[in-house]
C-alpha cells in the first residue's frame, strides 16, 4: 500500500502570498489531520477532517484552512502569508480518525519557507 | 489544555547503553498516550502507544509504562543501536485539548544521537 504523500515538498512564497498544501491519504483512510512543525512551537495541530466535514480545529487563526474531496484527499490553504508561518506541514490519515485506537500515518512533510 | 513535557536533549549514548527518555503529561479525562519517532528528512512513525493505565506498550526493543499515578510515559530500551539516532516525540490523545481540539498533543521533542 502506499503511503501518505504530500505535494510540493518545498515550497517558498514570500509574505503576503497565499499557499495550497495537498495531502493524498492511504487508500481506504477517511480521516485527514495537518500538523504544523517549527523549531520553537514543536508539533502543533491545525485540524482535522472526516468524510469531507472538519470535525476538529486547532487554536490557529483564521488564515489556515483546509478542506477534505469524496476521495479523502486533502488540501490546507494559507493566506496572507507571515514569516512565522515558515515550517514543515506534516499530514497524517487513519482509517476512522480515533487515535486511540487507530494509528495515524503521516507523510513526509512541505517544507513552506516564507521570505 | 492539555501539555506533553520531555526532555529536549540532544541526548548522546554510547552504542549498548540503556536509553531513558522522560516524558509526563497534563490532561484531563483519559488519555491514550504514544511515542513517536522521526528520521531526519522524514515524517513520524508510531513507534508504541498505550490506552490505558497501567498498559505497557512495545516495540523494536522500546518499552513504555503508561503511569497514571506519576502522569508519566518513560521511553526505555535496554541496548541502544547507531540506527535508533532520531527525534523522539511523546504525545497524548483523547484529553482536552481546549478550543475542541482532539488532535495529538506533543511534547517538543528529544534528539537522540547515538555513537558508536
Amino acid at each position: 500500500k502506499a503511503g501518505v504523500t504530500q505535494t510540493p515538498r518545498y515550497l517558498i512564497k514570500t509574505r503576503g502570498q497565499q499557499v495550497t498544501l495537498s495531502c493524498s491519504p492511504i487508500s481506504g483512510h477517511r480521516s485527514v489531520s495537518w500538523y504544523q512543525q517549527t523549531p520553537g512551537q514543536g508539533l502543533q495541530f491545525l485540524f482535522e477532517y472526516f468524510s469531507e466535514t472538519q470535525r476538529n480545529k486547532g487554536n490557529f487563526p483564521g488564515r489556515f484552512s483546509g478542506r477534505q474531496f469524496s476521495n479523502s484527499r486533502s488540501e490546507m490553504n494559507v493566506s496572507t502569508l507571515e514569516l512565522g508561518d515558515s515550517a514543515l506541514y506534516l499530514c497524517a490519515s487513519s482509517p476512522r480518525g480515533d487515535f486511540s485506537y487507530n494509528e495515524q500515518f503521516f507523510g513526509p512533510g512541505t517544507r513552506l519557507t516564507v521570505l | 489544555g492539555d501539555s506533553v513535557t520531555q526532555m529536549e536533549g540532544p541526548v548522546t549514548l554510547s552504542e549498548e547503553a540503556f536509553l531513558t527518555i522522560n516524558c509526563t503529561y497534563t490532561a484531563t479525562g483519559y488519555p491514550s498516550l504514544f511515542w513517536y519517532v522521526q528520521y531526519p528528512g522524514e515524517g513520524l512513525q508510531l513507534l508504541l502507544k498505550a490506552t490505558k493505565a497501567d498498559d505497557k506498550g512495545s516495540n523494536k526493543g522500546f518499552e513504555a509504562t503508561y503511569r497514571k499515578e506519576t502522569t508519566s510515559f518513560h521511553l526505555e530500551k535496554g541496548s541502544v543501536q547507531v540506527s535508533d539516532s532520531a527525534v523522539y516525540f511523546c504525545a497524548l490523545s483523547g484529553g482536552n485539548s481546549g478550543g475542541g481540539a482532539d488532535g495529538l498533543t506533543f511534547g517538543k521533542g528529544t534528539h537522540l544521537i547515538i555513537q558508536p
